[in-house]
């Protein structure tokens, strides 16, 4: 099975960086997944790692340690339309159609 | 950025109804469809897993006859809530996996929210 872990909520002021952790445990690695959702929206695609380092895509940047079942995105230059949950998705390699696992996602709210 | 529509996006019936949802992938061939539900302020929840031209696979506790899963295309998925009832209303969102640019991609649509008089 799968174990997904990270933190329930973080608060941050805008203009600020913030770091969301996430741990996992899984019976074959292939891929971790972060989304963002906004209350009342479908999930939106962040990152994809698949190998170790660090993804940066504009203000955010995932970051991935296979050998930890570590993860991390980074949200930097916070702007109120940031706020939201994000969610991180470990893709297992024993599930032939990819399936994602889901953590419970880490509610980000910024304040002015 | 890769694109999944879903058809309708908001969706109004009585109770005993057949509602039909579609999901298509507009700039990529969708190898595997999924199909979640989400209830206000939980989590996702997977209920069935989709690939073109095969029987869709279930998860535990979710019923196949209720829910019926079509994957016509690469591009298209369809979810009929079979003789819906109010305890269906939810937020319906598929999400479909393929192949884009550098590497794997999966993305979800906008969603379809049910309600169930």
């Amino acid at each position: 099975g799968q174990n997904i872990d990270q933190p329930t909520e973080m608060t941050a002021t805008e203009g600020a960086i913030v770091q969301i952790n996430c741990t996992y445990q899984t019976s074959g690695f292939n891929g971790l997944f972060w989304y963002q959702q906004h209350a009342g929206e479908a999930p939106t695609f962040l990152s994809y790692n698949v190998l170790d380092g660090l993804e940066e895509k504009g203000r955010f940047s995932s970051f991935l340690s296979r050998s930890k079942g570590y993860s991390y995105l980074l949200l930097k230059e916070l702007q109120m339309k940031d706020s939201a949950s994000y969610l991180c998705a470990v893709r297992s390699a024993t599930d032939s159609w990819g399936k994602l696992q889901f953590g419970a996602g880490t509610q980000v709210v910024v304040t002015p | 950025g890769a694109v999944v529509s879903q058809h309708p996006s908001r969706v109004i019936c009585k109770s005993g109804t057949s509602v039909k949802i579609e999901c298509r992938s507009l700039d990529f061939q969708a190898t595997t469809m999924f199909w979640y539900r989400q209830f206000p302020k939980k989590s996702l929840m997977l209920m069935a897993t989709s690939n073109e031209g095969s029987k869709a696979t279930y998860e535990q506790g979710v019923e196949k006859d209720k829910f019926l899963i079509n994957h016509a295309s690469l591009t298209l998925s369809t979810l009929t809530v079979t003789s819906a009832h109010p305890e269906d209303s939810s937020f319906y969102i598929c999400s479909a996996r393929g192949q884009q640019g550098r590497g794997e991609t999966q993305y979800f649509g906008p969603g379809t929210r049910l309600l169930v008089l």
